[in-house]
């Protein structure tokens, strides 16, 4: 596609329950981030996809935070049992090596409230 | 990852020129320095990446001085919708990922 591409743009969930967020990046892009981002906050790396593959997952704060990505194309954030600390945006960003030198293209965001 | 510094908020009028330096003084050789804007309620957008001297595209420059241990976003002539949280990136490719790492940024505030 033209951009990158997140949904839903916002979600509400109950505490306790799982979320997914999908993130399509930009066609033909190799590498994909995952980024949180907190009211007023600077931005929080969680995870980087090369391919299919997770080669640096150390920014996930917990067990109950895992990601994919297959077709090396769409990947999912999945939030088990979110708590009322998960409520963020959630950005993804993708680039077109993994050098990253020609910078990132964020989506808009997935904004999560956890009620 | 080289830690980068910048001011929290700066003030500007509409037409002047606005000069945002960062810090990063353990920069690392292969690391280069991009500069990223956001608005509320949007993603980041690149505006600008350097490793060395000058670079300047339509919408900013940036210097970086011999020793590349701070740098300078400079933006001509802004305007009202200048007004956002700009971004200074330090970061390079390690062999295994290019995870860059996104500071607090400066709020610029552009008014009439």
């Amino acid at each position: 596609g033209a951009g990158v591409s997140q949904s839903p743009s916002n979600k509400v969930t109950e505490k306790g329950k799982d979320v997914e967020l999908r993130c399509d990046p930009i066609s033909g892009h190799t590498a994909l981030y995952w980024y949180r981002q907190s009211l007023g906050q600077g931005l929080e790396f969680l995870i980087y996809f090369q391919g299919n593959s997770a080669p640096d997952k150390s920014g996930l704060p917990s067990d109950r935070f895992s990601a994919e990505r297959t077709g090396g194309s769409v990947s999912t954030l999945t939030i088990q049992r979110t708590q009322q600390e998960d409520s963020a945006v959630y950005l993804c960003a993708s680039s077109l090596e993994v050098t990253g030198y020609y910078g990132y293209t964020f989506g808009s965001g997935t904004r999560l409230t956890v009620v | 990852l080289a830690k980068t510094t910048q001011p929290i908020s700066m003030d500007s009028y509409e037409g002047q020129e606005v000069n945002i330096t960062c810090s990063h003084n353990n920069i690392a050789t292969n690391d280069y320095i991009t500069w990223y804007q956001q608005f509320p309620s949007q993603g980041p957008r690149f505006i600008i990446q350097g490793y060395k001297t000058k670079v300047t595209n339509e919408v900013a420059s940036l210097f970086i001085p011999a020793d590349r241990k701070s740098s300078t976003l400079s933006l001509p002539r802004v305007s009202l919708s200048d007004t956002a949280v700009y971004y200074c990136l330090v970061g390079g490719y390690t062999g295994t990922a290019s995870k860059l790492t996104f500071g607090t940024g400066t709020r610029l505030q552009v008014t009439l």
